[in-house]
Order: structure tokens, then sequence, then C-alpha cells
């Protein structure tokens, strides 16, 4: 059974500072990655994805991602207190016939303070 | 762009009844998603679907019933509600399972 874990649980950053969270999965046949955020009082939005090993940049955002070492992490650089919110790594994998699921990780709580 | 409307908002329950929640989507996306988030932790799933009239459990369905009768709603069944199941629930949905996925804005249930 897939587990995705977080760390660490909760994160405050100085604004202009950056926030680095982290993530592991366990199962090695994990397919797609995503960091999902969420601000207080409305849904999960998907923030990136990355699927290959190595450093996808969007913005102030970079997310890295090492299968073999089961890990991928998010940097968020220039940090604003905007990006205050619960953070989620997200994995998707192909269950048999039944489609993909997506498995989230259990959150991290970023607070920017100015 | 489309959006998710889950109802009710706010859903009270006395211990042990059945109640259901329901969740539209006018994206035309062809997987919907349950999803409970307790008190401002990770997300957990509960049932998801890949096409009209398809159930998949996910880890914690026990408990849960779930229907997709038509592709655009998908509805949760709490089969007897307990007290230590007060969360927000959370419907979601996309193209497919490796596609970003959308999320309403959660139905928030109360066991008394």
């Amino acid at each position: 059974q897939q587990k995705v874990q977080q760390s660490p649980e909760s994160l405050i950053v100085p604004e202009g500072g950056m926030a680095s969270l982290n993530c592991t999965f366990s199962d090695r046949n994990s397919q797609y990655f995503w960091w999902y955020r969420q601000h207080s009082g409305e849904g999960p939005k998907a923030l990136m994805s990355i699927f290959s090993n190595g450093d996808k940049k969007e913005g102030r955002f970079t997310a890295h991602l090492n299968k073999a070492s089961l890990y991928v992490s998010l940097h968020i650089k220039d940090s604003q207190p905007s990006d205050s919110a619960l953070y989620f790594c997200a994995v998707s994998m192909r269950y048999g016939g039944s489609g993909n699921k997506l498995i989230f990780g259990t959150g991290t709580l970023l607070s920017v303070k100015p | 762009g489309g959006i998710i409307t889950q109802t009710p908002k706010f859903l009270i329950g006395q211990e042990g009844q059945k109640l259901t929640l329901k969740c539209q989507q006018n994206f035309n996306h062809d997987t919907m998603y349950w999803y409970r988030q307790d008190s401002g932790k990770g997300l957990r799933l509960i049932y998801y679907s890949i096409t009209e009239n398809d159930l998949q459990k996910g880890d914690l369905s026990e408990g849960y019933d779930a229907s997709r009768e038509k592709k655009s709603s998908f509805s949760l069944t709490v089969t007897s509600a307990q007290k230590n199941e007060m969360a927000v629930f959370l419907c979601a949905s996309s193209i497919g399972g490796n596609t970003e996925v959308f999320f309403g804005k959660g139905t928030r249930l109360t066991v008394v």
C-alpha cells in the first residue's frame, strides 16, 4: 500500500526567504508526482507536476524528483505571505485495470511572516 | 473553465444516521474522486470512478458507499455516521488519472 509522507509538518519562513518542502513515497511503481496547495476554506489546487527525474522550475517554484531515492521536493524562492497555505505532495500510479489513483501526502503547513 | 459543486456545504447528522453527499462537475471529466480531510490534515481516498457506473475502492472505503449514475455526478453515502468521522469531504475530478485534479470546496460533516 502506497505511503506518502511529508516533512516538516509545519514551516515558518520570513518574507523573501526560501521554503523547502520534502516528500517521500514507498512504491517504486509510482509514475507521476504533483504538488497541490490549499488555502483555508478552499479545495486544493494544483501547483505543478513533475514526471521525470531532475528539476523542474515554474517561476518561483522548483520541484525536484529522484525516483530511485523515492523522494520529491518543492522549493519556493522569494516566499510571499500569499504563499501561506497547506501544501500536499500527491503521487499517481496505475492499479491493474482500474485506472490511476492519486494518493496525497500528510501535508506541510507553510506560514510566511512579513 | 469548469466548476465542481458539492452539496450541501454543511451537513449535520445524528450518530448512526445514513447521510448522502452530492457532487456535480461540468468539466466533462471521466474520473471522479471522493477524499476525506480530517482537521486540516492530509487527504485520504475513499472512492474513485474512472467512468459512468464504475466504482473503485480507496484506502478508506469501509463505512461508505458511492454511486456514479451519470458522468457528471458522483455521490457518497455515509452508511452509519460516527463521531470519529467528522471531517471535510472533498469531491474532485480529472480527465484521467495522470492529469490535474480539480477539487470542489468540500462538505463539512458534523455528527451529533
